[in-house]
C-alpha cells in the first residue's frame, strides 16, 4: 500500500497570504488528523476528520481550517499567515475509530515558511 | 486535559550504551500508550504500543511497559546503535480514540 502523501513538501509564503496543504491518506483509511510541529511546542493537534466531518479540534485560531472529501483526501487552509505559523505540518491517517490502540500513519509533512 | 511529559534532550550516548527515555502521562480514563520515532527529514513512525496495564510493547530492540500505578511508559533499549539517532515521541490515545496527545519529543544522538 502506498503511504500517506502530502503536497507540497515545501512552501514559502508571505505574511498575510493564505495557504492550502493537501493530504492523501492510505487507501481505506477514513480518519485524517493534522498536526503542527515546531521546535518549541512539539506536536500540536489541529483537527481530525472522519467521513467528511470534523470530529475533534485543537486549540488553534479560526484562521486554521480544514475539510475532507468523499475519497478521504483532506486539505488544510491557513488564512492571513503570521510568522509564527512557520512549522512542519503533519498529516496522519488511521483506520476504524473503534479499534483499541488506534495507530496513526504519518506523512512526511509540509514545511511551511512564512516571511 | 490529557498530557504527556518527557525530557526534551538531546540525549547523547555512545554506541552500545543502555537507553532510557522517561515518559509520564496524565489522562482521564484508561488510555492506550505509544512511542513514535521521527528520523531526520521524515514523518513519525509507530515504534511500539500498549493498550492495558502491565502490557509490554516491543520492536527493534526497544521496549516499554504500561505502568498504571506510576502513570509511566518509559522507553528502553539495551544497546543503541548510531542508526537509532532520531527524535522519540511518547503519546497517548484517549478512550474515545478521537485524539492523540504527544509529548514534546526527545532527541537521541548516538555517537560511534
Amino acid at each position: 500500500k502506498a503511504g500517506v502523501t502530502q503536497t507540497p513538501r515545501y512552501l514559502i509564503k508571505t505574511r498575510g497570504q493564505q495557504v492550502t496543504l493537501s493530504c492523501s491518506p492510505i487507501s481505506g483509511h477514513r480518519s485524517v488528523s493534522w498536526y503542527q510541529q515546531t521546535p518549541g511546542q512539539g506536536l500540536q493537534f489541529l483537527f481530525e476528520y472522519f467521513s467528511e466531518t470534523q470530529r475533534n479540534k485543537g486549540n488553534f485560531p479560526g484562521r486554521f481550517s480544514g475539510r475532507q472529501f468523499s475519497n478521504s483526501r483532506s486539505e488544510m487552509n491557513v488564512s492571513t499567515l503570521e510568522l509564527g505559523d512557520s512549522a512542519l505540518y503533519l498529516c496522519a491517517s488511521s483506520t476504524r475509530e473503534d479499534q483499541p490502540a488506534r495507530e496513526q500513519y504519518f506523512g512526511p509533512g509540509t514545511r511551511l515558511t512564512v516571511t | 486535559g490529557d498530557s504527556v511529559t518527557q525530557m526534551e534532550g538531546p540525549v547523547t550516548l555512545s554506541e552500545e550504551a543502555f537507553l532510557t527515555i522517561n515518559c509520564t502521562y496524565t489522562a482521564t480514563g484508561y488510555p492506550s500508550l505509544f512511542w513514535y520515532v521521527q528520523y531526520p527529514g521524515e514523518g513519525l513512525q509507530l515504534l511500539l504500543k500498549a493498550t492495558k496495564a502491565d502490557d509490554k510493547g516491543s520492536n527493534k530492540g526497544f521496549e516499554a511497559t504500561y505502568r498504571k500505578e506510576t502513570t509511566s511508559f518509559h522507553l528502553e533499549k539495551g544497546s543503541v546503535q548510531v542508526s537509532d539517532s532520531a527524535v522519540y515521541f511518547c503519546a497517548l490515545s484517549d478512550l474515545g480514540y478521537q485524539k492523540v496527545t504527544f509529548g514534546i519529543g526527545t532527541k537521541l544522538q548516538v555517537i560511534p
